[in-house]
């Protein structure tokens, strides 16, 4: 069985450019989300696909867009970052859409935004 | 006040001891609720869940959730220095779609 994998491991990027993280699902998995984990807090969501679709939104700005492909893989992209967006991005998969329930967390990309 | 309130520690223990961790929520839509641990530079792991009133059982970890007091722990028995990592509680709502973490208790299981 495949686990979460997430790229990159690491990067760098300057205020007010662009980034975008990529995230394959464990096998069998439809429904991906993300959350982005500053240093000392624990993981706030951003966002979930299901079946391509968002299907939920925490409270992040429009600059956090999200994309899933069919074959379930899925995108987060933020544009005109800011300095507070360095962090620890995390996707996760799961099984069930709205019904999801236990999350499989990637390692995770952080992103350092100078 | 947080969504998902848990306290920060650090949780001291010996090892071979019992290390209760708690965490309450506000949000009355949450139907589960996820224990996870997060060793220091690693994502985080499913501990177990659990979604109905009472005790539920995984080897040494036990949850516990009383939906009336929203309220949730995580009991962890014949603690080891390999338990030593931060926890995670979340709840989640299944309409909203979301789940929502706590910021973590640290424990440290002292040989």
């Amino acid at each position: 069985e495949t686990g979460v994998t997430q790229s990159p491991t690491h990067l760098i990027k300057t205020r007010g450019q662009q980034v975008t993280l990529r995230c394959s699902s464990q096998s069998g998995h439809n429904t991906v989300s993300w959350y982005q984990q500053a240093l000392g807090q624990g993981p706030q969501f951003i966002f979930q696909y299901y079946r391509e679709e968002e299907n939920g939104r925490g409270n992040f700005p429009p600059r956090f867009s999200g994309l899933q492909f069919p074959n379930y893989s899925s995108e987060l992209n933020v544009n005109a970052l800011e300095l507070d967006d360095s962090a620890l991005y995390l996707c996760a998969s799961s099984l069930g859409g709205l019904e999801a329930r236990e999350l499989f967390f990637g390692e995770g990309s952080r992103l350092t935004v100078l | 006040q947080k969504e998902v309130e848990q306290n920060s520690g650090p949780l001291s223990v010996p090892e071979g001891a019992i290390a209760s961790l708690n965490c309450t929520y506000s949000d009355r839509g949450s139907q589960s609720f996820f224990w996870y641990r997060q060793y220091s530079g690693k994502s985080p792991e499913l501990i177990m869940f659990i979604y109905s009133n009472g005790d539920k059982e995984d080897g040494r970890f036990t949850a516990q959730l009383n939906k009336a007091s929203q309220y949730v722990s995580l009991l962890i028995r014949d603690s080891q220095p390999s338990d030593s990592a931060t926890y995670l509680c979340a709840a989640y709502n299944t309409n909203a779609g979301k789940s929502t973490f706590g910021d973590g208790t640290t424990l440290t299981v002292k040989p």
